[in-house]
């Protein structure tokens, strides 16, 4: 089915460990983003591309990087985890900036860091 | 207002009755106003995408409205069915960056 695939769904990392959280999307959407999502709060913007070979930061981009190699691939890394990076990470994706449909959203990773 | 706020927080209304929810944004800096839907265990999902000032979009029971001057969208929910509780958000896009509020939860009760 057509849609954004991110994986792994739970993760538990120890302090200081890094790893990727991987997207992918099949729709040839030119947008993708990633966001977290903390009780209480609303889904915030980490990192976003408009494109293959762009990315720019989010609201809250400090721990994580991200690359855009292709237009169907959007991982993103935590360098260096820590507990405050607890959350459940949702990848979205949309047509031009959102203005056609909206995002289309994956179906979220819950990370863990103890 | 500095972000997107939505209002109630939660909200329960019996199966049949009508309700509707509020989000307000930064009237500046204006470029889309976007609803999403979100049910538990699941992904949030696009409603409707506004643009224009007095925009009006309906997706079967469910209406919304934009007033860009003001700052404002309402969702309506006519008729009300248990299949509609869910987390409604609404996200202000300036462009390239989206800003949610943190949503209305709804329970209808059967």
């Amino acid at each position: 089915n057509a849609g954004v695939t991110q994986t792994p769904k739970f993760q538990v990392l120890k302090t200081g460990q890094s790893m990727t959280l991987q997207c992918a999307q099949d729709m040839n959407h030119e947008y993708m983003s990633w966001y977290r999502q903390d009780p209480g709060m609303g889904l915030r913007l980490i990192h976003y591309s408009v494109g293959a070979g762009i990315t720019d930061q989010g609201e809250v981009p400090n721990g994580y990087n991200v690359s855009r190699s292709t237009t169907e691939d959007f991982p993103l890394r935590l360098l260096s985890a820590a507990p405050s990076q607890t959350s459940v990470y949702f990848c979205a994706s949309s047509k031009a900036t959102g203005t056609v449909g909206g995002y289309t959203f994956g179906s979220g990773t819950r990370l863990t860091v103890v | 207002i500095l972000n997107v706020e939505q209002s109630p927080q939660s909200l329960h209304v019996q199966e049949g009755d009508s309700t509707n929810f509020t989000c307000s944004f930064p009237s500046s800096n204006f470029y889309a106003l976007h609803w999403y839907r979100w049910e538990t265990a699941k992904s949030p999902e696009a409603l409707f995408v506004m643009t224009l000032n007095g925009d009006e979009k309906k997706k079967g029971r469910i209406s919304a409205t934009l007033n860009t001057k003001e700052g404002y969208s309402y969702l309506y929910i006519k008729g009300s069915q248990p299949e509609d509780s869910a987390t409604y958000l609404c996200a202000r896009n300036t462009g390239n960056q989206f800003y949610f509020g943190t949503g209305t939860s709804l329970t209808v009760i059967p």
